[in-house]
């Protein structure tokens, strides 16, 4: 199983639309978990940091479910600027070292 | 906002000559630095990790020998690219982990033409 596994899509959503990203990770004890938006030929930037209770930024939704080891991204009212790669991210720090785990990134397509 | 800045933006070499790259934390202090390449349309491959102080960890199929990278401070790790081949064109991009929030933040990537 991969460590972080994304559905790559595309995801093409008309303009308006509410759409839903998951991401599955592996190891239980990853701590911290983040999305991050890449645009063609950029690099990757910050959108926000998964918290266990939920967090919510604008349209922007992110929830995190330890238990079933799964985040969750939600896009409401989508832009056409939102089209990009989202990528999940997980960290996991032990024994002296730092873990940044990528998943692929899920490609959406808003469409006017 | 946090920010990283990477060093070239862009870079044309000859095969068989070394190109240096650059990744700074200008406002907050990075123990840990990430190295990735992207090739055209696909995922960011991690190539190492940098840790400030000590050898870096490389990804199994990365050269270290070709891919040497040097963190010295808790601001600035390079990535030098030793012994350049037109395969190794790409786009490399750096993270530092920003040691007090835990978030990681990229550089603007470096366009890497071996020709």
């Amino acid at each position: 199983r991969k460590e972080v596994e994304q559905d790559p899509g595309p995801f093409n959503v008309p303009e308006g639309a509410t759409v839903a990203f998951n991401c599955t990770y592996s190891n239980s004890a990853s701590q911290s978990f983040f999305w991050y938006r890449q645009d063609c030929r950029k690099e990757p930037k910050l959108l926000m940091s998964v918290y266990s209770s939920g967090n919510e930024d604008g349209r922007f939704t992110a929830q995190l479910n330890r238990a079933s080891q799964y985040i969750s991204l939600l896009i409401r009212d989508s832009k056409l600027s939102d089209s990009a790669t989202y990528l999940c991210v997980v960290s996991h720090s032990g024994a002296g070292s730092y873990q940044l785990t990528f998943g692929k990134g899920t490609k959406l397509s808003v469409i006017p | 906002g946090a920010v990283v800045s990477q060093h070239p933006s862009w870079v044309i070499c000859k095969s068989g000559t070394s190109v240096k790259i650059e990744c700074r934390s200008l406002d907050f202090q990075a123990t840990t630095m990430f190295w990735y390449r992207q090739f055209p349309k696909q995922s960011l491959m991690l190539m190492a990790t940098s840790n400030e102080g000590s050898k870096a960890t490389y990804e199994q199929g990365v050269e270290k020998d070709k891919f040497l990278i040097n963190h010295a401070s808790l601001t600035l790790s390079t990535l030098t690219v030793t012994s350049a081949h037109p395969e190794d064109s790409s786009f490399y991009i750096c993270s530092a982990r920003d040691t007090m929030t835990g978030v990681a933040f990229f550089g603007q990537g470096t366009r890497l033409t071996v020709v």
